[in-house]
This record gives C-alpha cells, structure tokens and sequence, in this order.
C-alpha cells in the first residue's frame, strides 16, 4: 500500500538556524501537500506541490518537489520560537485518470522544537 | 471569516454511550471529511463526503456514523461499538474531492473514556 515516510521524526534546533524535513514516497505523486500542527489543535495548510521541480515559498519556508515526484523537502530558513510544531506532508498518489475523488495520505510527522 | 469550526473541544464518553462530535463549515466547500489522529500513527481517514446526502467510508470506518444532510455540517458520531473511542479527531473540507483542491481542517475535538 502507499506510504510516506518523513524524516526526521523529531528536530531541536537552536533559533536562528536553518533547517530541512523531507517526506519521500515509494510511489510518483499526483500532489503533495505541506501543513503545520500545533499540540491539540488543527492542522494549517502551508503550500501544496504538483509539478515535478517546483518549488513554493511562504515566509521562511520553502518546499520543493523533486523531478521525479516522489520527494518532497521543506527548509526553513533562520528558525524562531514560533516555527515550532509537527510538520506533516501529506500526498495525492497518482492515478492513471483524474477520478471525481482524490484519497489523502498522511506521514507520521516531524516533531520540530526552537530553543530561543 | 471563513472556516471550519468544531465542538466540543475536549468529550469525555461513558461505557456504551454514543457521543456525536459537530463539524461546521462556511467556506462552501462540497467535500468534508473525517480523521483520526493517534501519537505516531499520523491522520487516519473515517469517512469522507463529496456532496451533500452522499458519503463513503474510509479506512477505519468501524464503530462510527455520519450524516450530510446539509453542505455546511457534517457530524461524526462514535457508538459504542467502537472499542478505542480515545483520540483526537479532526474534521477537514475542501473546495472538491481532487487533489487539487488542499484540505483545510477544524481545531480537533479530543474524546476520551471515562
């Protein structure tokens, strides 16, 4: 069945530094998708991905899709208190044709703290 | 401001008791959806809808209901028969079912057994 995997699982950053969250697929992708959580609450959607190569930047963050379409990454650049959460990507798996619906797939998250 | 709201926050629920946890959206979006979300097993989908009185069961459909009577609500509700009720549940909706078209979520609602 497909997956994702995130890596890593958890991340301690100093504030000020950068940082980078991968999520890979054994599979070529349709689209994927990047949110935030904060502990108990809701996730926020960042940035969505859907060509091979492309790249999206919010803020500090940056995303980008591999040419292949199975790796996404997330960078933050010069990291503060306020970036800290659980990163997940979640994922559109392809499909030969476009079908009226379109499952989610979730990674397991990454766990992301700020030391100020 | 648009967006999707969920209540309660934090339900505690009996032996054999069912619970029904709400699920409002304003952004007119024809699909909702329903995820469960353990430590370290990431969002697990419970049912989805692509339109109003239409809805599918997802992967872990067991031991729950929904309804779709109305575009804006789509309340989830956990019977008795669900034998690990504990969790935080979240409720998301989108512009279609594409995948396209991102998911937006609520602010979860945590269940727990008394």
């Amino acid at each position: 069945s497909q997956e994702l995997e995130q890596s890593p699982q958890s991340l301690i950053v100093q504030e000020g530094k950068n940082l980078t969250i991968n999520c890979t697929s054994s599979k070529t992708l349709y689209g994927l998708y990047w949110y935030k959580q904060k502990y108990g609450e809701g996730l926020i959607f960042l940035m969505m991905l859907q060509k091979g190569g492309e790249e999206k930047s919010h803020e500090k963050i940056t995303a980008k899709l591999d040419e292949k379409k199975q790796q996404s990454s997330l960078h933050i650049t010069a990291s503060q208190p306020s970036h800290a959460g659980i990163y997940l990507c979640g994922a559109v798996p392809i499909h030969g044709m476009k079908t009226s619906y379109d499952k989610v797939i979730f990674g397991p998250g990454t766990s992301l703290s700020v030391i100020p | 401001d648009g967006g999707i709201t969920q209540s309660p926050k934090y339900l505690f629920r009996k032996e054999g008791q069912n619970v029904t946890l709400s699920c409002e959206q304003n952004l007119n979006h024809d699909a909702m959806y329903w995820y469960r979300q353990d430590p370290g097993q990431g969002l697990r989908l419970i049912y989805y809808s692509q339109i109003v009185n239409d809805f599918q069961k997802g992967d872990i459909a067991e031991g729950y209901s929904v309804s779709r009577e109305k575009k804006e609500s789509f309340p989830l509700t956990v019977t008795s028969a669900q034998k690990n009720p504990t969790a935080f549940y979240l409720c998301a909706s989108s512009r279609s079912g594409t995948g396209d078209q991102p998911q937006h979520f609520g602010d979860g609602t945590r269940l727990s057994i008394l």
